[in-house]
């Protein structure tokens, strides 16, 4: 069966530490992988997307993301975490046919 | 450009109105979809509008009707809502299938 897998619900960082959020996915085929941030009432803002190519991609807002392919997984980084990132963020799984698989979400709290 | 616009931003309505959301992108794509979003949930996928014809309905009920009058607006109109249905109504685009989906900041419903 296709899903995403978000572990953490919450996460909570202080602003400037490190940051990771966990994403697996189970596909049958290639996947394309998105992450999406949602701050409260707001739409959808991609963050960033693989495709095919370098493993190892840079976003917007100073995100990165690794896809694993041997793990499954597609995980979230940024080096330093700002207190406007503060935000829900969902990490998504499409395949060419228009349907994306969303993950449950991770809100992020970032304590000052 | 990336935008996608949604109006109204807010709306509130009885269970026996009728009332339309509207959708609007001008990236020249062919893909337009509704999602619905509760608290805390990821996007669920409504309808999804190909070339200006509807590729799918994920079962939606009929007091939701999704119009794609060209291939920049998409409108959904609602009749004889339930309060179940208050929501964050999200509208999307994409080049194609495959494409990656920018969404639009969302309408925020209220059914009384």
């Amino acid at each position: 069966a296709q899903s995403v897998t978000q572990p953490d619900i919450h996460i909570t960082v202080s602003e400037g530490a490190s940051l990771e959020l966990r994403c697996n996915y189970s596909y049958g085929a290639t996947p394309y992988l998105f992450w999406y941030v949602q701050s409260p009432g707001q739409g959808l803002q991609l963050l960033l997307k693989y495709f095919s190519g370098d493993t190892l991609v840079q976003g917007i807002k100073g995100f990165e993301a690794e896809f694993k392919r041997s793990q499954s997984s597609f995980n979230l980084r940024k080096p330093s975490v700002h207190w406007s990132d503060a935000a829900e963020y969902f990490c998504a799984v499409g395949g060419g046919t228009y349907k994306y698989i969303f993950g449950t979400g991770t809100r992020l709290k970032v304590l000052a | 450009d990336t935008e996608v616009t949604q109006t109204p931003k807010h709306l509130v309505m009885g269970m026996t109105n009728k009332k339309s959301l509207k959708c609007e992108q001008h990236m020249g794509h062919r893909a337009m979809y509704w999602y619905k979003q509760k608290a805390k949930k990821p996007p669920e996928l409504m309808f999804v509008y190909s070339y200006e014809k509807l590729s799918i309905n994920e079962s939606v009920p009929s007091r939701f009707s999704p119009e794609c009058p060209n291939s920049s607006l998409l409108n959904l109109h609602l009749h004889a809502l339930q309060p179940e249905d208050s929501a964050l109504y999200l509208c999307a685009s994409s080049q194609a299938g495959i494409g990656t989906q920018y969404f639009g900041p969302g309408t925020r419903l209220t059914v009384l």
